[in-house]
């Protein structure tokens, strides 16, 4: 597509619960990347792609956190057993692989109640 | 440790005064930095970004930044600001790995 997407924008759910929230990158994009963002935190790397594989995880705050990525495409972030503190901004970007030039999705905003 | 620091988390200021937003990093690799801003409930937008070449790296709505490795510094200016200026902007850098750290944020205000 002709921008990074994400899906859904806004997620409003029960603490304890799992969410899934997509990232849909550019077309030819082969590095992905997770972030959080925080009120007043800034962006906290969560996790990069290069295509299927994950070579840093390194951000992931626990292992209720995962991410996998299909056909060098879509990336799902998954939250399992729902937290408060997780209430945030998940931001996707993108990019060719070996350059600077990274794109961003438009975030979903994650409420845990 | 790499790292970004915004020292101002909240800049206002009028509208058509110049403004500078600044930026220090920490490495000791070639970094790459960037320049993001981000308006409400919208994801991030590039704004400028310095690769290599001229330390004078001049983006989009004005805004331009000065690479100073002696200083260890990015700061973004624009001479004369807007209301629709108005936003958060993001300073971020990548050093060995194509993995951008960013600042926290400063809000830049404009007051008419």
């Amino acid at each position: 597509g002709a921008g990074v997407s994400q899906s859904p924008s806004n997620k409003v759910t029960e603490k304890g619960k799992d969410v899934e929230l997509r990232c849909d990158p550019i077309s030819g994009h082969t590095a992905l990347y997770w972030y959080r963002q925080s009120l007043g935190q800034g962006l906290e790397f969560l996790i990069y792609f290069q295509g299927n594989s994950a070579p840093d995880k390194s951000g992931l705050p626990s292992d209720r956190f995962s991410a996998e990525r299909t056909g060098g495409s879509v990336s799902t972030l998954t939250i399992q057993r729902t937290q408060q503190e997780d209430s945030a901004v998940y931001l996707c970007a993108s990019s060719l692989q070996g350059t600077y030039g990274y794109t961003f999705g438009s975030g979903t905003r994650l409420t845990v109640v | 440790a790499q790292s970004v620091t915004q020292l101002d988390s909240q800049v206002p200021v009028f509208e058509e005064a110049p403004v500078e937003l600044r930026c220090n990093y920490s490495s000791s690799v070639s970094v790459y930095l960037f320049w993001y801003v981000q308006y409400p409930n919208q994801g991030l937008q590039l704004l400028l970004k310095y690769l290599s070449g001229s330390t004078l790296v001049k983006g989009i709505n004005g805004f331009e930044a000065e690479f100073n490795k002696s200083q260890t510094s990015f700061h973004l200016r624009k001479p004369s600001v807007h209301i629709s200026d108005t936003a958060e902007y993001f300073c971020a850098f990548s050093g060995g790995s194509y993995i951008p750290t960013f600042g926290r944020g400063t809000s830049l205000i404009v007051h008419p």
